[in-house]
């Protein structure tokens, strides 16, 4: 149980294309989804707070405009990296966190999507 | 502001050893704290997690404890194999609103057949 999947898994794009990723809980509901940025041999990095219904929460230094979060459902957040740049390239970790039950207090990930910007 | 430290950065060690790999976080107002392992390339799967309350957390191989006071917690891995190798991170929680994670920056082992 608590499984959460991303799609795509890896995505090269050209500078300027806009890139929509999807994070899934399959198994669970979250109120909650984070979005993550790790870049190569460094820890991940909290982007923005995600919760169903509402608007999402960023982080300080992340650009609201550029990357757009949208949490539609219990099990759906999407996040859509606009505009894209090389400098944008990175590894994006989603998790989500159960809405109740006896793992609420844990978050779960996803396996990652490598965004290349050509 | 919450910072979470991980030493070493990397370690290689010969398979059957057991290892210890540490955490230190500046603010010990802690709600819990996780240890993660990442595979390269791979998200993140959850080792263990324990609570602001508790000392200490065991499973299989694994034991984690966690001194809040001093701001330190501790990965013990016993006899360590080679499908051990990866990158284990910890995090720490600070509270049980919003539920936001602080990363260290890793621990790379390595475990040598």
């Amino acid at each position: 149980g608590a499984v959460v999947s991303q799609h795509p898994s890896r995505v090269i794009c050209k500078s300027g294309t806009s890139v929509k990723i999807e994070c899934r809980s399959l198994d669970f509901q979250a109120t909650t989804m984070f979005w993550y940025r790790q870049f190569p041999k460094q820890s991940l990095m909290l982007m923005a707070t995600s919760n169903e219904g509402s608007k999402a929460t960023y982080e300080q230094g992340v650009e609201k405009d550029k990357f757009l979060i949208n949490h539609a459902s219990l099990t759906l957040s999407t996040l859509t990296v606009t505009s894209a740049h090389p400098e944008d390239s990175s590894f994006y970790i989603c998790s989500a966190r159960p809405t109740g039950g006896l793992l609420y207090n844990e978050q779960f990930f996803g396996p990652g999507t490598r965004l290349t910007v050509l | 502001k919450q910072e979470v430290t991980q030493i070493p950065a990397a370690l290689s060690v010969p398979e059957g050893e057991n290892l210890v790999l540490n955490c230190s976080f500046t603010d010990s107002a802690i709600y819990n704290l996780q240890w993660f392992r990442q595979d390269p390339g791979k998200g993140l799967t959850s080792l263990l997690l324990i609570q602001s309350s508790q000392r200490e957390q065991t499973s299989g191989r694994l034991n984690a404890s966690l001194d809040k006071s001093s701001g330190r917690s501790t990965l013990y891995i016993a006899a360590s194999q080679p499908g051990d190798s990866a990158t284990y991170l910890c995090a720490v929680r600070r509270d049980n609103q919003g539920g936001k994670l602080i990363f260290g920056q890793g621990t790379e082992l390595s475990v040598k057949p």
